[in-house]
């Protein structure tokens, strides 16, 4: 079955850029969608179809897919980012998300 | 906007059938440009999605799950439906309704909103 491999864990300084991969075999030919999860509350979408913001969504977010790997960029990363992020993709008829990266924001 | 609640027991014992309901509100299951999906996060660890029901009844299943899955939906109440049979302290999760946004020819879907979620749990 389909892998799509996130690290568990990323932390990064206010104000700096986070970057968090995903990587799955030929990913940059499926579209990929992003979610933000906080403590307690239901996923948010944040990006879809590689690189498009949901609504509501800050500029500060973007998105992009190439080769095996896809990857959500926070430019001027806030506390209030700091969340579970998944990134999710279609393969063989079924929905796989990866495994999630918990953003830390120190 | 379209919200979206699920229902049901917080509690079922092993080997019986979990059954959730997903009410939608702000918006209508008969529309065509949507699937209507459950997707489930164990305690602590990440999400998996169980499958989706289209307004037309056409329906997709994870394979991991299929042979205890069904879900159904009810335009006449606006609402779609889950059940998962022959449970174990497996299937103990928090379960959510979510709308897909279907995106054809390629599967660029996602999916916005997400239902609050309940968590059930499996024990005797």
């Amino acid at each position: 079955s389909y892998e799509l491999t996130q690290p568990p864990s990323v932390s990064v300084s206010p104000g700096q850029t986070a970057s968090i991969t995903c990587s799955g075999d030929k990913l940059g030919d499926k579209f990929v969608c992003w979610y933000q999860q906080k403590p307690g509350q239901s996923p948010v979408l944040v990006i879809y179809q590689d690189t498009k913001r949901s609504s509501g969504i800050y500029e500060r977010f973007s998105g992009s897919n190439s080769g095996n790997t896809a990857t959500l960029t926070i430019s001027g990363t806030q506390a209030m980012d700091e969340a579970d992020y998944y990134c999710q993709a279609w393969d063989s008829s079924t929905w796989v998300f990866g495994g999630g990266t918990k953003l830390t924001v120190l | 906007q379209v919200q979206l609640q699920e229902s049901g027991p917080g509690l079922v014992k092993p080997s019986e059938t979990l059954s959730l309901t997903c009410t939608v509100s702000g918006g209508s299951v008969s529309s065509g440009r949507y699937y209507w999906s459950w997707i489930r996060q164990p305690p602590g660890k990440g999400l998996e999605w169980i499958g989706y029901i289209s307004y037309s009844g056409t329906s997709n299943y994870n394979p991991s799950l299929k042979s205890r899955v069904t879900i159904s939906v009810d335009t006449s109440k606006n609402q779609f439906s889950l059940k998962l049979s022959s449970v174990t302290a497996a299937d103990t999760a928090v379960y959510y309704c979510v709308r897909e946004t279907v995106v054809v020819p390629a599967p660029g879907d996602w999916f916005d909103p997400w239902g609050q979620g309940t968590l059930v749990t499996v024990s005797s």
